[in-house]
C-alpha cells in the first residue's frame, strides 16, 4: 500500500461545479498536509497548508480527518483555470521528508 | 526575485557519462530536496538536506549523489546514468517544514 493515495481521476465537471478529492495516508505519525497545484508538467505550486480545523482560500477548502487519516480539498464554483493535477503532500514533524501522492486531475470545461 | 533555479533545462546523454544538475535557491532557505517524477508514479523524493552538510536519503537514492557545501546550493551527481533515469527532476527548498518552491525542471534523457 502507497504511503499517500489519491484517486487519479480524472473529474471532468462544467464550469461552476463544486468538486472534492480526498488524499489517505498510512503514517498516523504525519504532521504537516499541504495542497499543491501542477500545471502539465511544470513545478509544483503551493495551493494551501491543511490545518487541523479546517481552513478556506476564496474558493478553495481543505479539511484534515486525523482519525480516519484523510485530507480532501473542495473546490467550488470552478473555473476554466482549476484544470490542473493537484498533489497532495505528507510529512512527518521534524523530518525532511516529504510523500507526494500521484496526484488527481481535475478538467472543468465550457 | 525569490526563486529556485535549475540547470541545465533539458539534457540528453548517452549510459555511464556522469553528469551534475544544479540547484539554487536565493531565499536562505535551510531545508532542500530534489524528486523525480514519471508518468503514473508521481514525484519521489531522491535525496534532501536540512542544513549545510546535512544529507538525507529519500525514498529512490540509488544512482545518486548530493552534497550540500554551501546553503543556496544542492547539485544532484548522476556518476553512471543509465536508461531508466530518465525523468524530470525537480529541486525545491523550503524553510523549515512549510512550504516548498520548486524549481523549473530538468528534463533529463539518458540513450
Amino acid at each position: 500500500r502507497k504511503e499517500v493515495e489519491q484517486d487519479p481521476g480524472p473529474f471532468n465537471v462544467p464550469e461552476g461545479a463544486t468538486v472534492a478529492f480526498n488524499c489517505t495516508y498510512s503514517n498516523s505519525a504525519s504532521q504537516s498536509f499541504f495542497w499543491y497545484r501542477q500545471d502539465c508538467r511544470k513545478e509544483p505550486k503551493l495551493l494551501m497548508s491543511v490545518y487541523s480545523s479546517g481552513n478556506e482560500d476564496g474558493r478553495f477548502t481543505a479539511q484534515l480527518n486525523r482519525a480516519s487519516q484523510y485530507i480532501s480539498l473542495l473546490i467550488r464554483d470552478s473555473k476554466l483555470s482549476d484544470s490542473a493535477t493537484y498533489l497532495c503532500v505528507v510529512k512527518p514533524t521534524n523530518a525532511g521528508k516529504s510523500t507526494f501522492g500521484d496526484g488527481t486531475t481535475l478538467t472543468v470545461k465550457p | 526575485e525569490a526563486q529556485v533555479t535549475q540547470n541545465p533545462r533539458y539534457l540528453i546523454t548517452v549510459t555511464g557519462k556522469k553528469l551534475t544538475v544544479t540547484c539554487s535557491q536565493n531565499m536562505n532557505h535551510e531545508y532542500m530536496s530534489w524528486y523525480r517524477q514519471d508518468p503514473g508514479l508521481g514525484l519521489r523524493q531522491i535525496y534532501y538536506s536540512m542544513n549545510v552538510e546535512v544529507t538525507d536519503k529519500g525514498d529512490v537514492p540509488e544512482g545518486y549523489k548530493v552534497s550540500r557545501k554551501e546553503k543556496r546550493n544542492f547539485p544532484l551527481i548522476l556518476e553512471s546514468p543509465s536508461p531508466n533515469q530518465t525523468s524530470l527532476y525537480f529541486c525545491a527548498s523550503s524553510l523549515g517544514q512549510g512550504k516548498q518552491y520548486f524549481g523549473p525542471g530538468t528534463r533529463l534523457t539518458v540513450t
